[in-house]
């Protein structure tokens, strides 16, 4: 097992168009999460997902912004009509059927640059 | 979940002990004290994590006050990749699910 996995690692996109990333959570791990983190600041919460259901999402997310995770695996962050503001990295996280001692692994993230 | 507050930053020698707090007095009966850390440029990584009582792993020590109020994070001899930002996170024990990040403790280990 490698551990979380994203991709891609870097996008740069113009103002206005859509991106889309895409999160390998650690097999076997039925949970997994969205984060946005800004130069400075910690992680933000996004949503997050039990295997296909999303249970939970951020006022930070936006009508722009939607999560999938169709077959309780991958997941997938679309942001529509991306804003310069959206610059930030988006990481992704996955553990397992939530207990009190659950930790998250976290992949290394996806740096958005929108020009 | 209950706020944190951690220092901004702090500096540590190289093979000495870095002791780095973290204060969560509205902490409450059910909620978890997470320690994670963030290398530069890559995702947050798990440390530890305790609830009332004192924690070792082969990475940390945790120290929970009595009153839970503050917890302290202990590496017991910081090398110079252990420079990092340490985020300590209160979160409630059932349905885990997001965590709550502050802007953590930047720790420089210097030689």
């Amino acid at each position: 097992d490698t551990g979380v996995s994203q991709n891609p690692r870097h996008k740069i996109t113009k103002r206005g168009q859509n991106v889309t990333f895409r999160c390998d959570p650690i097999s076997e791990h039925n949970r997994l999460y969205w984060y946005r983190q800004t130069l400075g600041q910690g992680p933000e919460f996004l949503t997050y997902f039990q295997n296909e259901a999303q249970l939970e999402k951020s006022r930070l997310l936006s009508d722009r912004f939607s999560a999938e995770r169709p077959k309780g695996s991958f997941s997938t962050l679309e942001i529509q009509r991306t804003e310069q503001g959206d610059s930030a990295m988006y990481l992704c996280a996955s553990s397992p059927t939530g207990t009190p001692s659950d930790e998250q692994f976290f992949g290394p993230g996806t740096r958005l640059t929108v020009l | 979940d209950a706020k944190t507050t951690q220092p901004p930053s702090m500096d540590c020698a190289e093979g000495r002990a870095a002791n780095l707090p973290c204060n969560h007095s509205t902490i409450s009966g059910n909620e978890y004290v997470y320690w994670y850390r963030q290398i530069h440029s890559q995702g947050p990584q798990y440390i530890i994590h305790g609830l009332k009582n004192n924690e070792t792993n082969e990475m940390a020590s945790l120290i929970i006050t009595e009153d839970r109020k503050s917890s302290t994070l202990i590496l017991p001899h910081a090398t110079l990749r252990d420079t990092a930002v340490y985020y300590c996170i209160v979160r409630v024990a059932t349905n885990a699910g997001k965590s709550t990040f502050g802007d953590g403790t930047t720790l420089t280990v210097k030689p």
